[in-house]
């Protein structure tokens, strides 16, 4: 159990286009969901934390109007990569919460790879 | 700001070695620490989660340990194989200014050589 799954697994666009990303909680309900980046060799940053029918909660630094989060339902998350820029290319990772007692554990998403021409 | 170092940074060991990675934060008023593993261009999976109140998790050739006060952890993985070799990760939540949050290490990459 408590499998997320990320779509899609990578993507390639060019500068100035906006690009999606789903993050989906497979079998359990997530009233909390989180997204992260990595650069290579790096650790992961939070970028945000997204709740179910509220606003995000950006990180300090972090655009809130270039990384737009919605969390729509409980299974369901989306980070949208507003007019990306070659600096914005890196991996996205989503995690997800169960919101079940005693379960204070994230569980991952695979990653989205976001290449920027 | 909790921050979380890991040493080494890098790590070669021959099949069937002991080894022990270390992690390392500097705000102690944590909730839980959990140990990753992730493979090149791949998400985390995770191996142990350590509550704040528990001193080691085990799980068969892994075996992490946490001393809370002095904000330090380690992972032993016993009889290394070359399936091991990967990165790992270190994640503690929470710290007097980090709420909820998970903070990670930079991570410790590892090659088992057959």
């Amino acid at each position: 159990g408590a499998v997320v799954s990320q779509h899609p697994s990578w993507v390639i666009c060019k500068s100035g286009t906006s690009v999606k990303i789903e993050c989906r909680s497979l079998d359990f309900q997530a009233t909390t969901m989180f997204w992260y980046r990595q650069f290579p060799k790096q650790s992961l940053m939070l970028m945000a934390t997204s709740n179910e029918g509220s606003k995000a909660t950006y990180e300090q630094g972090v655009e809130k109007d270039k990384f737009l989060i919605n969390h729509a339902s409980l299974t369901l998350s989306t980070l949208t990569v507003t007019s990306a820029h070659p600096e914005d290319s890196s991996f996205y990772i989503c995690s997800a919460r169960p919101p079940l007692a005693g379960v204070d554990e994230q569980f991952f998403g695979p990653g989205t790879r976001l290449t920027v021409l | 700001k909790q921050e979380v170092t890991q040493i080494p940074a890098a790590l070669s060991v021959p099949e069937g070695e002991n080894l022990v990675l270390n992690c390392s934060f500097t705000d102690s008023a944590i909730y839980n620490l959990q140990w990753f593993r992730q493979d090149p261009g791949k998400g985390l999976t995770s191996l142990l989660l350590i509550q704040s109140s528990q001193r080691e998790q085990t799980s068969g050739r892994l075996n992490a340990s946490l001393d809370k006060s002095s904000g330090r952890s380690t992972l032993y993985i016993a009889a290394s194989q070359p399936g091991d070799s990967a990165t790992y990760l270190c994640a503690v939540k929470g710290g007097e200014t980090s709420g909820s949050r998970l903070t990670f290490g930079e991570g410790t990459q590892l090659t088992v050589n057959p």
